[in-house]
C-alpha cells in the first residue's frame, strides 16, 4: 500500500507562511492527495485536496510535485487557530484512506 | 447543518460486554467508514462501506463488526471488547468513492475497556 511520510512537528510564527511537506513516493496514478487537520479533542476536518495540479482554496494552497511523489500544504498567513495536527492522506481506489503520522504544527504568537 | 454524529461520545465498559457505537450522517452519502486513533499510531481504518449492504475490511478489522442496513447509519459493533480496543473512534462519510470528494468526520467516541 502507498504510504505518506510527514515530519513529526513543525513550528512557525503567527502571520508568516507555513509549508508542510508530505512524501508519497509510491503513489498510484489515480490516488488523490487529501490534507486534513485535527484540532485538540475534535475529529479531522478537511483542508484541501488535489490530483495533479496545484489547488487553492480559502484555507490553503496545495502544491503537487510534477512526479506526484510529494506535495506541500501552504498556509499563507498562519494564525493561532491553525495550530493542529495536519494529515496528508492518499485516497486509493474503493476509498481506502491511508493516513500518515501527521505533523503537529505549533504557531508562536 | 451537514454533519456526522456519533453516540455515545464517551463510554467506559468491561471486557466482554457487547457494545455498539452508532454513526449517522444527514448528507445522503454513499460512503462511510470507521477509524480508530491511538497515540503514536495515527488514524487507522477499521471498516468501510461503499453503499447499503456493502462493507469491507480496512487495516485493523479484528474484533469489530459493522452493518449498513440504511444509507444514513453505520454502527460499529464490538461483540466482546478487550482492553486493547481502548481507543478514540471516528466515523466518516463522503458522497462518492473516487477520492474527488471531501470526507466528513464525526466528533469521536472515546472508549475505555477495563
Amino acid at each position: 500500500d502507498a504510504k505518506t511520510t510527514q515530519p513529526n512537528s513543525m513550528e512557525s510564527n503567527e502571520e508568516e507562511p507555513v509549508h508542510l511537506p508530505c512524501n508519497h513516493s509510491t503513489i498510484s496514478g489515480t490516488d488523490y492527495i487529501h490534507w486534513y487537520r485535527q484540532l485538540p479533542s475534535q475529529g479531522p476536518e478537511y483542508v484541501i485536496h488535489g490530483l495533479t495540479s496545484n489547488v487553492n482554496n480559502r484555507m490553503a494552497s496545495l502544491a503537487i510535485a510534477e512526479d506526484r511523489k510529494s506535495s506541500t500544504l501552504i498556509l499563507h498567513r498562519a494564525t493561532l487557530r491553525d495550530a493542529a495536527v495536519y494529515y496528508c492522506i492518499l485516497i486509493q481506489g474503493a476509498q481506502k484512506l491511508v493516513f500518515g503520522q501527521g505533523t503537529r504544527l505549533t504557531i508562536n504568537p | 447543518e451537514a454533519q456526522v454524529t456519533q453516540n455515545p461520545r464517551y463510554l467506559i465498559t468491561v471486557t466482554g460486554k457487547k457494545l455498539t457505537v452508532t454513526c449517522s450522517q444527514n448528507m445522503n452519502h454513499e460512503y462511510m467508514s470507521w477509524y480508530r486513533q491511538d497515540p503514536g499510531l495515527g488514524l487507522r481504518q477499521i471498516y468501510y462501506s461503499m453503499n447499503v449492504e456493502v462493507t469491507d475490511k480496512g487495516d485493523v478489522p479484528e474484533g469489530y463488526k459493522v452493518s449498513r442496513k440504511e444509507k444514513r447509519n453505520f454502527p460499529l459493533i464490538l461483540e466482546s471488547p478487550s482492553p486493547n480496543q481502548t481507543s478514540l473512534y471516528f466515523c466518516a462519510s463522503s458522497s462518492e468513492t473516487s477520492g474527488r470528494e471531501t470526507q466528513y468526520f464525526g466528533p469521536g467516541t472515546r472508549l475505555l475497556v477495563l
